[in-house]
């Protein structure tokens, strides 16, 4: 099963507005957390990595200001999109690293975010 | 410069073909992970390597992680079409805050 749950799959807002996506570690606790960007049959664009408690660290190009991160907890982070434009519709995928098995990451299962 | 360089890009085959994918990278890596992704959903997790020269078997998958840890290999035997996908690579380093993927590799099997 699942062990890191994302939420929503699918979302369409209006320009101009802001979404937030939820990415929750299900069975441990994820100090770290990561977001990525994915466009069609590429691979995955690392966005930010969320840290528990402190800010979250940004990928160079990523407007922090555009894309709030929040990891309050230790199995939550958010991602919120603010000031949402149609360029901003992408799959975004959120992971955990899982540091009791190898550090391994374990995946969401992404948001489809449509911004029209 | 990619760190972790995942080869072929795009690979296209008959089904009941063999296949390989390889990860290579002049870095030495604490685990390896191997993933597959279907259109429309996240990443997949297959196995975790983290012993140098370790060979791990998943049904009709095979997965290889280099003897210094700095490269990996996934074979694919008699390939079916619910292989499809895509199929990414990810190293993990002990000092580092976040894992490294591939460019991915896109797999078509056809019927």
């Amino acid at each position: 099963g699942a062990v890191v749950s994302q939420h929503p799959s699918r979302v369409i807002c209006k320009s101009g507005t802001s979404v937030k996506i939820e990415c929750r570690s299900l069975d441990f606790q994820a100090t770290t957390m990561f977001w990525y960007r994915q466009f069609p049959k590429q691979s995955l664009m690392l966005m930010a990595t969320s840290n528990e408690g402190s800010k979250a660290t940004y990928e160079q190009g990523v407007e922090k200001d555009k894309f709030l991160i929040n990891h309050a907890s230790l199995t939550l982070s958010t991602l919120t999109v603010t000031s949402a434009h149609p360029e901003d519709s992408s799959f975004y995928i959120c992971s955990a690293r899982r540091t009791s098995s190898g550090n391994t990451i374990y995946f969401g299962e992404g948001s489809w975010l449509t911004v029209v | 410069t990619q760190l972790l360089e995942q080869s072929p890009q795009f690979l296209s085959i008959q089904e009941g073909e063999n296949l390989t994918v390889y990860c290579n990278s002049s870095s030495v890596f604490s685990s390896l992970q191997w993933y597959r992704q279907e259109p429309g959903e996240g990443p997949v997790l297959l196995v975790t390597v983290v012993t140098g020269g370790e060979v791990k078997k998943l049904k009709r998958l095979t997965f290889q992680f280099g003897d210094a840890r700095k490269d990996s290999s996934l074979h694919i035997t008699a390939a079916q079409t619910g292989d499809t996908g895509l199929y990414l690579c990810a190293g993990a380093q002990t000092n580092a805050g976040k894992s490294t993927f591939g460019d991915g590799t896109t797999l078509t099997v056809k019927p």
